[in-house]
């Protein structure tokens, strides 16, 4: 069963404009979820996190906001970059250093 | 900077052969990972270890094994492989202890063709 997911496979946004990526989760034990950034031939990159005990985290262009409510959780990057185009992965752990991933949403940013 | 390297980009093997891969940090972590990343499926932990010589199932487990020997290596091993085994395969590692640090550190993958 998918506790992670990204329901967008893909997203197009202007460049200057605000991309917003989603992810939901299944599995109210999460207390902590991650953001990575991956281009074509090399591994995902860490970009931000955030602890379950906060609602928003900024670095940057990039903002994470959780919605524990409603086990949802999104990133922001603001504002978009064509270096910014590249498959985005959230993940989300409860504590046990093993990491959930969802599917990857595919993000281009067009000039 | 965490350094995660992969000892090859690129592999071609036949149906049958073992293949290995082999993963090495160097920032002395304690927890290693092997992924496979599928298009639309994400990244699936295949096994994980949380110390030399300690191995533990991931998500898919079936048709691999791995090898920790050392802190800073950690091998994937399949055993006979199949086309279906076709993917890119990643390597992590993180920090681990009670601390938290929760990031993983990936290599720059190896994509395994099998024909």
């Amino acid at each position: 069963d998918q506790q992670v997911k990204q329901n967008s496979p893909s997203l197009s946004v202007q460049e200057g404009r605000i991309s917003i990526l989603n992810c939901d989760y299944t599995n109210s034990m999460f207390d902590y979820f991650l953001w990575y950034k991956k281009y074509p031939a090399e591994g995902p990159t860490f970009l931000i996190s955030i602890s379950s005990i906060k609602d928003k985290n900024e670095d940057g262009r990039f903002t994470v906001f959780l919605n524990k409510s409603a086990k949802h959780l999104s990133l922001h990057i603001v504002p978009s970059q064509p270096g910014d185009s590249a498959v985005y992965f959230c993940a989300a752990t409860k504590g046990a250093q093993k990491l959930v991933f969802g599917q990857g949403t595919r993000l281009t940013i067009n000039p | 900077d965490v350094k995660v390297t992969q000892s090859s980009r690129y592999l071609v093997k036949r149906t049958g052969e073992k293949v290995f891969l082999e993963c090495v940090q160097d920032m002395d972590h304690e927890n290693m990972f092997w992924y496979r990343q599928d298009p639309g499926l994400g990244l699936r932990l295949i096994y994980f270890s949380y110390d030399v010589k300690m191995k533990e199932k991931g998500d898919i487990p079936e048709g691999y094994s791995v090898s920790r020997e050392k802190k800073e290596r950690f091998s994937l091993i399949l055993e006979s492989a199949s086309t279906n085994q076709t993917s890119m395969y990643l390597c992590a590692s993180s920090l681990g202890g009670s601390g938290g640090a929760y990031e993983q550190y990936f290599g720059p993958g190896t994509r395994l063709t099998v024909t």
